[in-house]
C-alpha cells in the first residue's frame, strides 16, 4: 500500500514568515495530492491539491509543488497569520488512485 | 445538504455495547469514505463504498466492524462490543469521483470515548 510521510511534525514560525511542510510518498502510481487543514474540534477541509501532471499550483497564500521523480511533495504558506495555526495533512491517491493515504500530520503554531 | 453531516457529534459508551455511527454525505458525491483518526495520529482508512459497487473493506480493523450503506447514500459505521482502543474521532467523507479521485469533503466527525 501506499506510505505518506511528513516533517516536521510541529512548526513554529512568526507571524509574517513562511511555513513549508514536505510529504513524501511511496507509491509511483500515485497521481493526486491533496493538504487538508484540521482546526480543533472540526473535520479536516480541503485546502489545496495537486495531479500529476503539474509541477506547482498556487493559491493567495498557499502553493503545493510535487517532485514526481523524488516523490515528494510540499506545502508552502507565506506571509503567515494566526489563522493559519492548524494541524495539516498531506495525502496521496493510491489503490487504483481510488482512495487517499494520508500523513500523520503536521501541527503548525504561528506566533503573533 | 450543503455539507457532509455525521451524527451524534460525541457518543460515550460502555464497553462491550454496541454503538452506530451516522454519516449523510453531499448529495450526487458517489464515494463515501469511513476513516478514524486516534489522538495525535493520522487518519486510518477503515472502508469504501463507491456507487453500487461492493465496498472495499479492506481497513476495517476487526469484524466487530462493520459499515453499509442505503440506497446510495446516508451510511452507518456500526462497532458492536466496543473496546476501549475503539475510542477514537470517526470520521466519513464523500467524493464525487467520477474520473478518478477527487478531493474528499470531510464531516466533523463522531468523537467516540469507550469507558
Amino acid at each position: 500500500g501506499e506510505n505518506v510521510e511528513q516533517h516536521p511534525s510541529t512548526l513554529s514560525v512568526q507571524e509574517g514568515d513562511s511555513a513549508v511542510i514536505k510529504c513524501t510518498y511511496s507509491d509511483s502510481a500515485s497521481n493526486y495530492f491533496p493538504w487538508y487543514k484540521q482546526e480543533l474540534g472540526k473535520g479536516p477541509q480541503l485546502i489545496i491539491d495537486i495531479r500529476s501532471n503539474v509541477g506547482e499550483k498556487k493559491d493567495q497564500r498557499i502553493a503545493v509543488t510535487l517532485n514526481k521523480t523524488a516523490k515528494h511533495f510540499s506545502l508552502h504558506i507565506t506571509e503567515t497569520q494566526p489563522e493559519d495555526s492548524a494541524v495539516y495533512f498531506c495525502a496521496a491517491s493510491y489503490a487504483g488512485n481510488n482512495r487517499l493515504a494520508f500523513g500523520k500530520g503536521n501541527q503548525v503554531v504561528v506566533i503573533p | 445538504g450543503a455539507g457532509v453531516s455525521q451524527s451524534p457529534s460525541n457518543k460515550v459508551t460502555e464497553k462491550g455495547k454496541d454503538v452506530e455511527l451516522r454519516c449523510d454525505p453531499i448529495s450526487g458525491h458517489t464515494a463515501l469514505y469511513w476513516y478514524r483518526q486516534s489522538l495525535g495520529q493520522g487518519l486510518e482508512f477503515l472502508i469504501y463504498f463507491q456507487g453500487n459497487s461492493a465496498p472495499d473493506k479492506s481497513g476495517l480493523p476487526s469484524d466487530r466492524f462493520s459499515a453499509e450503506r442505503t440506497g446510495g447514500s446516508v451510511s452507518t459505521l456500526t462497532i458492536q462490543r466496543t473496546q476501549q482502543e475503539d475510542s477514537a474521532v470517526y470520521l466519513c467523507a464523500s467524493s464525487k469521483n467520477g474520473q478518478g479521485i477527487s478531493g474528499y469533503t470531510f464531516g466533523s466527525g463522531t468523537r467516540l470515548t469507550v469507558v
